[in-house]
């Protein structure tokens, strides 16, 4: 299985910045996504992030909002843009194991946004 | 709008104690059925991934039923142990798979 390492952890962020999460695989991939938890609700994804191509975001989910770089074939970045309260969640990145349909996660990184 | 129902929403039982949770889906247009286990600060584990109606699948103690025809899938755990206590999520592939939508999960906590 992939291992996935993701950064930062967590992070308490203020009103009107951004925040970069980092997503490291240990392994070459082609899929990569991005997904989000916020209190009380369902992991949503917010986007595919597949190499060479431009992200593709889900419905409610817009570029400039969530900006996403996948540069190569072991790494991805969500930047979290002029941040608000409601962008309070646990984000994760994952992979997927197309050999056997698995997505792999990273642990998360913790946002709290006051 | 695609929805992953899964119950009950916690659940509180002794060690020793077999317990199940439920998933329900659309059975339309199905392709998989994902179990994650999810422990705080730690990543998703995956479970099991499930594509046949009828298929059932086991890990250890952990088990797991799917009916696409009624839309639901079973996970079940034969005496369970305190470091069962996670919360356990199932989700739907769509979009050729590759895209999952999660359930809510169900809060399992095992008391010692």
């Amino acid at each position: 299985s992939a291992v996935i390492s993701q950064k930062p952890s967590r992070d308490i962020c203020q009103r009107g910045t951004s925040l970069t999460i980092q997503c490291q695989v240990d392994s070459q991939v082609t899929m990569m996504f991005w997904y989000r938890q916020q209190p009380g609700q369902s992991l949503t994804l917010i986007a595919t992030a597949n190499q060479g191509s431009e992200a593709t975001y889900e419905s409610g989910f817009v570029i400039d909002k969530f900006p996403i770089s996948r540069p190569n074939l072991t790494f991805s970045t969500l930047t979290v843009s002029n941040m608000s309260p409601e962008d309070s969640s646990i984000y994760l990145c994952s992979v997927l194991d197309g050999a056997k349909n698995i997505q792999y996660f990273g642990a998360g990184t913790r946002l709290s946004v006051l | 709008i695609l929805n992953v129902e899964q119950s009950p929403q916690s659940l509180h039982v002794q060690e020793g104690d077999s317990t199940n949770f439920t998933c329900s889906f659309p059975s339309s247009n199905f392709y998989a059925l994902h179990w994650y286990r999810w422990e705080t600060a730690k990543s998703p584990e995956a479970l099991f991934v499930m594509t046949l109606n009828g298929d059932e699948k086991k890990k250890g103690r952990i088990s797991a039923t799917l009916n696409t025809k009624e839309g639901y899938s079973y996970l079940y755990i034969k005496g369970s142990q305190p470091e069962d206590s996670a919360t356990y999520l199932c989700a739907l592939g769509k979009g050729g798979g590759n895209k999952l939508v999660f359930g809510a999960g169900t809060i399992l906590r095992v008391k010692s």
